[in-house]
């Protein structure tokens, strides 16, 4: 019944490693975002996408790759990691992206990722 | 752009104590506000929202109000219990163009017995 959800909640790895978030909603949802967390809670969006389209795609690292194989799926892969990746990573979704900002987001549970 | 300003926190209260959680914001358009919460270890949950001035959020005692005179959003309770213990999150979501929240910093909320 989960709306959102996140695999793994925790993922602790070494430094250079290549590792995914997943990221499923059951909604019926047509847009998809990840937002970063970091460690003063500070929240910033890094990628949006709508019916499998890149809409949004901040400042990120293009060690950071997002995919689509679906409106449902939105999975994150980040290459060569480092410490400064270490934070929170937050799935999101809302519905009908085209009507307006009003639409609420539904956030994923989050998953922590600590670098060593 | 757009940005969202929060009081700096811990704020610290005891319980049954009258809550205020300032928040004011730039935007470019005519967004729709937002409050998050975020429990310990824990996702963030809409708490409410407004999505035009004058508007009136509220949901399990809270309330804020749109207010686009002063571009505020201020959450306020008019008595806080301890499981009101939580970060709380003030954001916009522009009616046009990218359409993803921009986030304040939080405001941590410590209620005390």
């Amino acid at each position: 019944d989960t709306a959102v959800s996140q695999t793994p909640k925790y993922l602790v790895t070494q430094m250079g490693n290549d590792k995914s978030i997943k990221c499923e909603q059951n909604l019926g949802h047509d847009t998809m975002y990840w937002y970063k967390q970091d460690s003063k809670k500070f929240l910033k969006i890094m990628f949006s996408y709508n019916n499998k389209e890149l809409i949004i795609n901040e400042t990120v690292p293009n060690r950071f790759s997002p995919k689509s194989p679906d409106k449902a799926h939105l999975n994150l892969h980040i290459n060569s990691l480092e410490l400064g990746d270490s934070a929170v990573y937050f799935c999101a979704s809302s519905q009908d992206w085209a009507s307006g900002g009003y639409r609420t987001q539904y956030f994923g549970p989050g998953t922590r990722l600590l670098v060593l | 752009g757009n940005s969202v300003t929060q009081m700096e926190g811990p704020v610290t209260l005891s319980e049954e104590a009258f809550l205020t959680i300032n928040c004011t914001y730039t935007a470019t358009g005519y967004p729709s506000l937002f409050w998050y919460v975020q429990y310990p270890g824990e996702g963030l949950q809409l708490l409410l929202k407004a999505t035009k001035a004058d508007d009136k959020g509220s949901n399990k005692g809270f309330e804020a109000t749109y207010r686009k005179e002063t571009t505020s959003f201020h959450l306020e309770k008019g008595s806080v219990q301890v499981s009101d213990s939580a970060v709380y999150f003030c954001a916009l979501r522009e009616d046009t163009g990218r359409r993803a929240l921009t986030f304040g910093s939080g405001t941590r909320l410590q209620v005390q017995p």
